[in-house]
């Protein structure tokens, strides 16, 4: 285990919805990456958070948004939800401060839209 | 262009065999290349993080080869057991502008037969 926890596991929304998904890093890291992982493919990057501030960000809308906490955990919001968001989103932890970008990988939330 | 090139697609192997997993990639400047280890629905788990001076490394049944120069991967299993049916993903890491970028692989999908 990693020690990056998500939730939920899974849920179902409907297209049009809002969704807020949740992430608490590692014990120590300052860092949060978030990717969409769609069926059969490998992680697409969405943004990532160091410190409580927006620090890169991948191809996709502004209907993708996220916050991170003073205590370093991390939300990732998408609205209006379209069916081709169905897909396991991860979040991953690092340390960015200690020089080290070894990324931790939470379990993921399978999110699907109907 | 996927920077990040995995193959084959997938593969069936019987328990007890070996097979080699491939990775060629694109990414400059090369920081380091990471294997992980991805169960169905759950994420991604280090196996392997190579430097660039670096060409090979183990982690149990799992070896890891890299050669900088034609910018290849390999992770080779060893005595396959049904627990590493699995996707694995290839992460090729460049640090561009003090900015840390991940290129992903789509992964290579094992599946391990008794």
């Amino acid at each position: 285990e990693t020690g990056v926890t998500q939730s939920p596991t899974h849920l179902i929304k409907t297209r049009g919805q809002q969704v807020t998904l949740r992430c608490s890093s590692q014990s120590g890291h300052n860092t949060v990456s978030w990717y969409q992982q769609a069926l059969g493919q490998g992680p697409q990057f969405i943004f990532q958070y160091y410190r409580e501030e927006e620090n890169g960000r991948g191809n996709f809308p502004p209907r993708f948004s996220g916050l991170q906490f003073p205590n370093y955990s991390s939300e990732l919001n998408v609205n209006a939800l379209e069916l081709d968001d169905s897909a396991l989103y991860l979040c991953a932890s690092s340390d960015r401060s200690r020089g080290s970008y070894e990324q931790y990988f939470g379990p993921g939330t399978r999110l699907t839209v109907t | 262009k996927n920077q990040v090139e995995q193959s084959p697609q997938s593969l069936i192997i019987l328990e007890g065999k070996n097979c080699t997993l491939q990775c060629n990639y694109t990414v400059s400047p090369f920081s380091n290349l990471r294997w992980y280890k991805q169960d169905t629905g759950r994420g991604p788990v280090s196996l392997t993080i190579m430097t660039f001076s670096e060409n090979t490394k183990s982690n149990g049944r799992y070896t890891a080869t890299l050669d900088a120069d034609t910018k290849q991967s390999s992770l080779h299993i060893t005595a396959s057991q049904l627990s590493d049916s699995a996707s694995y993903i290839c992460v090729v890491s460049a640090i561009v502008a003090n900015d840390y970028k991940l290129s992903f692989g789509a992964g290579t999908t094992v599946t391990v037969r008794a």
